[in-house]
């Protein structure tokens, strides 16, 4: 079993829809998550963390929490063209290594 | 203020052979870390360095070494080169141990072609 998986995608979402990007771990002791942001070409940027359950909301981004379900989220409120790259879900593990995700290709169309 | 600096940025090597790539992290930043990214795997963990030790190493073999000088840069040796280690390889530097922080920066990336 993946430590940390994404729905493949990609992605596909019309400009000013929500995008909803999921992300599931497996280690029940994973106490933080983190979505990072990497646009084609370039390298990965940090854009949300969040650490309990529940939600968490920065600008159009939304983070989501639930540790029962080993479940977390990121929504993207009136997604832009520039929104459109690719997410890793990120998940610090019971033995402090931060593992990634593979991804999920995001596109927003005009 | 700086970020990090991967060098080379590009490198055609052939199998076999051997290649060293470079690091400087963030100014003030103990933490490097390196990962191997490609289409199929992803974004894969090789090892962290901190205070020149390395903290954590991922599942690759022992063909893949790092190290970790005084002043934090860091680098990272692929001997014997195999096909599949064409990739992208990124450092991320942070503040202290990634697995404490969660937050990296990364840098910019060596793309390596072995032929």
């Amino acid at each position: 079993q993946k430590e940390v998986e994404q729905n493949s995608g990609p992605l596909s979402v019309p400009e000013g829809a929500i995008a909803s990007l999921n992300c599931t771990y497996s280690d029940r002791v994973s106490q933080s998550f983190f979505w990072y942001r990497q646009y084609s070409g370039k390298s990965p940027e940090l854009i949300m963390s969040i650490y309990s359950n529940g939600d968490k909301e920065d600008g159009r981004f939304t983070a989501q929490l639930n540790k029962a379900s080993q479940y977390v989220s990121l929504l993207i409120r009136d997604s832009q063209p520039s929104d459109s790259a690719t997410y890793l879900c990120a998940v610090k593990g019971s033995n402090y290594k931060l593992t990634f995700g593979k991804g999920t290709l995001l596109t927003v169309n005009p | 203020k700086a970020g990090v600096t991967q060098t080379p940025r590009y490198l055609i090597k052939t199998r076999g052979q051997q290649v060293t790539l470079s690091c400087s992290p963030i100014s003030g930043h103990r933490s490097v870390s390196w990962y191997q990214q490609t289409p199929g795997q992803g974004l894969q963990f090789l090892f962290e360095y901190f205070s020149e030790t390395q903290r954590n190493k991922g599942n690759f073999p022992g063909r893949f070494s790092g190290r970790q000088f005084s002043n934090s840069r860091s680098e990272m040796n692929v001997s014997t080169l195999e096909l599949g280690d064409s990739a992208l390889y990124l450092c991320a530097s942070s503040l202290f141990l990634a697995g404490v922080t969660g937050e990296l920066f990364f840098g910019e990336g060596s793309r390596l072609t072995v032929l």
